[in-house]
């Protein structure tokens, strides 16, 4: 089965800190996601990348950027965090099979900014 | 991509099935209908996916209308285990990977 592994399942910053978020993938998938999810809105992408070096904006990126160097890693930055960032974020990859693209996701981090 | 419409919650007796209703009437035809869950605390989980014909895997059944503008994932002896919220997703074969999860429905299943 293929893993996604988000590096933190807790995380409590402050306000202006820069934070990141990793996940790495085992299965060689080429696209990988980064979605954050809070009640009443559920989840919203906030950036994607089809390969490495690639990225591409979802639709929440403000306050946020994302780094692939290398095919199994995509990590979520945030350059100032702030506690409207207060979120459970979750990374994803995708595995294209019989035509449709199918989405594996980690467990999550929910990250607290103070 | 086609917009979703779902219930935003149901109950479940176990051991029962459990039917999840979904309508996508602007889906068009190259457009694969998806289900995910999400169990509390964990991040959603791949279900199922279709066309245009009904689908069965370990987990689920899907049925497809045959005009394609609704269908229905079918868990067929609903378990403790299967309470969650269920997403039905419509999306585009190929091209962005993209997929927008709605609301879903928040499937309860009692004992």
């Amino acid at each position: 089965d293929v893993k996604v592994t988000q590096s933190s399942r807790y995380l409590v910053k402050r306000t202006g800190e820069k934070v990141f978020l990793e996940c790495v993938q085992d299965m060689d998938h080429e696209n990988m996601f980064w979605y954050r999810q809070d009640p009443g809105l559920g989840l919203r992408l906030i950036y994607f990348s089809y390969d490495v070096k690639m990225k591409e904006k979802g639709d929440i990126p403000e306050g946020y950027s994302v780094s692939r160097e290398k095919k199994e890693r995509f990590s979520l930055i945030l350059e100032s965090a702030s506690t409207n960032q207060t979120s459970m974020y979750l990374c994803a990859s995708s595995l294209y099979r019989s035509g449709a693209n199918v989405l594996t996701f980690g467990a999550g981090s929910r990250l607290t900014v103070l | 991509d086609a917009k979703t419409t779902q219930p935003p919650s149901m109950d479940c007796a176990e051991g029962r099935a459990a039917n999840l209703p979904c309508n996508h009437s602007t889906i068009s035809g190259n457009e694969y209908v998806y289900w995910y869950r999400q169990i509390h605390s964990q991040g959603p989980q791949y279900i199922i996916h279709g066309l245009k014909n009904n689908e069965t895997n370990e987990m689920a059944s899907l049925i497809i209308t045959e005009d394609r503008k609704s269908s229905t994932l079918i868990l067929p002896h609903a378990t403790l285990r299967d309470t969650a919220v269920y997403y039905c997703i419509v999306r585009t074969q190929g091209g962005s990977e993209k997929l927008v999860f709605g609301k879903g429905t928040k499937l309860t299943v009692n004992p």
